[in-house]
């Protein structure tokens, strides 16, 4: 399987602050990044999609502005939290994608945003 | 959101149980995963499938892809305490690209 690092995998944070994640994929090129949200006892909604050197497509209901996607290049995707509030309070895991008709996806260990 | 239906969405079950876990849709894909998912970590590929009927099988785990294309499932056999956590099955559609719909997952319990 692929290999994928996501830091940091738990935060805390005062509201009002930002917070960011960074997923890296370690053994291979990744076109596209999917980054999730999970609550507690739910299944992982997806967030956005990015693809290397473009913006990212948001899923309806995800604020642009307040979920920062970044995928400067093809092994390091960072996702920015900005204002953060309790209600952001999740489970973010991130899922590098390699293409190429590769259909496997593969995850990163999650990170876990407390807001207080 | 969620387009795929999986039961049961937990079970409770005594160590050397089998186990058997099933995701059904309305609509069609064309590859069909498994995953575990262990709290506070990110889910863990168990099982992929790609054709209507494959049968694949993973240790103690086996997995099908159903022949309609719109359902498949996982058994677990002989179940041991370490095979606690939540599974999810998760499916791609020909129209969707590379994005995965979920299913709601299935936490399982195994008492020893």
């Amino acid at each position: 399987g692929a290999v994928v690092s996501q830091h940091p995998s738990w935060v805390i944070c005062k509201s009002g602050t930002s917070v960011k994640i960074e997923c890296r994929s370690l053994d291979f090129q990744a076109t596209t990044m999917f980054w999730y949200r999970q609550f507690p006892k739910q299944s992982l909604m997806l967030m956005a999609t990015s693809n290397e050197g473009s913006k990212a497509t948001y899923e309806q209901g995800v604020e642009k502005d307040k979920f920062l996607i970044n995928h400067a290049s093809l092994t390091l995707s960072t996702l920015t939290v900005t204002s953060a509030h309790p209600e952001d309070s999740s489970f973010y895991i991130c899922s590098p994608y390699r293409g190429r008709g590769n259909t496997e996806a593969f995850f990163g260990q999650g990170t876990r945003l407390t807001v207080v | 959101g969620q387009q795929l239906n999986q039961s049961p969405q937990s079970m409770f079950i005594q160590e050397g149980e089998d186990v058997s876990m099933n995701c059904t849709s309305s609509s069609i894909f064309n590859t069909w995963l498994w995953y575990k998912q262990e709290p506070g970590e990110g889910p863990v590929l168990l099982i992929a499938l790609y054709k209507a009927g494959e049968l694949t099988s993973n240790g103690r785990l086996t997995a099908q892809f159903g022949i309609t294309r719109k359902d498949s499932f996982l058994n677990i056999s002989a179940s041991i305490p370490s095979d606690v956590g939540i599974y999810f099955c998760a499916g791609q559609r020909e129209t969707s690209g590379s994005r995965l719909t979920f299913g709601e997952g299935t936490q399982l319990t195994v008492n020893p």
